[in-house]
This record gives structure tokens, C-alpha cells and sequence, in this order.
């Protein structure tokens, strides 16, 4: 069963920095891997996705990696803002029809 | 351009009412998923359809969930009778399925906020 880590839980910084999410997932065999943006009460907002032929994904100031042998994803947010506040969660897909299993999420927030 | 619609967005009902949870997919997708998200078990999904037709419900709770999608723009997930464990907030979500070309980005609505008293 794929089982999928986000650690840590909650994460703050000051306004500027630039960070680095993790995610682990125990099996190798995935579709794709998809990182989201949650606000509190919203729906979750399609950040990036890596196919498994891919290494990363570029939009703007982020960047998702990707590595299947190790069972990791890092998601890269350059020059941190307040904006940027907010739970970041990791789904890995498997098979064709890529049946998503979620991490737990990573709380952000980026003080002023 | 309009994105996953569900409706109500938020439902507040007595333990043992049925409750009949509504989504429109994204035109033109024909993947559609139903999860439901809690602060103890996070986001786990329910059931999910591909072409109208269900392929997997194995994380549906119980019996007394039921999901159906009668074309390829509507589905509902029911509760019937609802408990009040059943509370958390439920997502609909669509995707369109590119067969070997590993994309089907998942596009979530905004979710029913569910409440059972």
C-alpha cells in the first residue's frame, strides 16, 4: 500500500527566504506525482505536475523534483511572500488512471 | 472557464438523514474522483468513475455510502443514514484521462462542508 510523508507538519519563515517542501512515498511504481496549494477552507489549487518520465517542473517560483528510486519529491519556492502562506500537500498517482494518495500536508507560513 | 462545481457548500443535517452530495466535472473530462477530508486521516479517497463508470470504490466507508454518475457531467455521492463520523469536507475532482502519456492532472472543486449533528 502507498503510504506518503510529509514532514515536517508546519514550517515558518520570514518573507524572502527560500525553502524547500518534502515528500517521501514508499512505492517507487507511480504514475505521477502532483503537489497542491490549499488556503484554510478553500479547495486544493493544482500547483505542479511531474510525470514519472520527468525529473521537475517549473511555474514561476516554484520547482517540483522528482525521484522515483529514492521515493522523493522536493517542491522548491523561490523568494518566499506572504502570499505564500498556506498547506502544500504531495499526491503521488498510480496506474493509468492515476488513483491519487495524499501526504498529511505541510503548513507554510511566511511572516512579513 | 469554469472548474469542478459541487453543491452545497455547505450542509448541516440530524444523525440518520440521507444527505446527497453534488458534482459537475470540468466539460471534457472523463475521469471524476470523490474525496473526502478529515484532520484525522487527511485526504482519502472514495471512489472514483472513468467513462461514467465506477473502477474502484474500495475506499468507500460503508454501505451506507453510494456514488453514481449518470453522465458525463454530473455525479453524487450519497449518505444514507448519516452519522455524525460522517462529518469532514468532501471533494469532487476530474481529470482527463490521457491513456500512456502519464499527465490526468486531478483539478479539485471547492468542496461540501459537511456537518452531522
Amino acid at each position: 500500500k502507498q503510504e506518503v510523508t510529509q514532514i515536517p507538519a508546519a514550517l515558518s519563515v520570514p518573507e524572502g527566504e527560500n525553502l524547500v517542501l518534502n515528500c517521501s512515498f514508499t512505492d517507487s511504481a507511480i504514475y505521477n506525482l502532483q503537489w497542491f496549494r490549499q488556503d484554510p477552507g478553500k479547495g486544493l489549487t493544482s500547483l505542479l505536475l511531474i510525470q514519472s518520465s520527468q525529473r521537475e517542473q517549473t511555474s514561476g517560483r516554484l520547482n517540483a523534483s522528482l525521484d522515483k528510486s529514492s521515493g522523493r519529491s522536493t517542491l522548491y519556492i523561490a523568494a518566499s511572500q506572504p502570499g505564500d502562506s498556506a498547506t502544500y500537500l504531495c499526491a503521488v498517482g498510480v496506474g493509468a488512471n492515476s488513483k491519487l494518495t495524499f501526504g498529511k500536508g505541510i503548513t507554510l507560513s511566511v511572516r512579513p | 472557464d469554469a472548474g469542478v462545481i459541487q453543491s452545497p457548500r455547505h450542509e448541516v443535517t440530524e444523525m440518520g438523514q440521507e444527505v446527497t452530495l453534488r458534482c459537475k466535472p470540468i466539460s471534457g473530462h472523463n475521469s471524476l474522483f470523490w474525496y473526502r477530508q478529515t484532520m484525522m486521516r487527511g485526504l482519502e479517497l472514495l471512489i472514483y468513475f472513468n467513462n461514467n463508470v465506477p473502477i474502484d470504490d474500495s475506499g468507500m466507508p460503508e454501505d451506507r455510502f453510494s456514488a453514481k454518475m449518470p453522465n458525463a457531467s454530473f455525479s453524487t455521492l450519497k449518505i444514507q443514514p448519516s452519522e455524525p463520523r460522517d462529518s469532514a469536507v468532501y471533494f469532487c475532482a476530474s481529470s482527463s484521462q490521457l491513456g500512456g502519456s502519464g499527465s490526468n492532472e486531478q483539478f479539485f472543486g471547492p468542496g461540501t462542508r459537511l456537518t452531522v449533528l
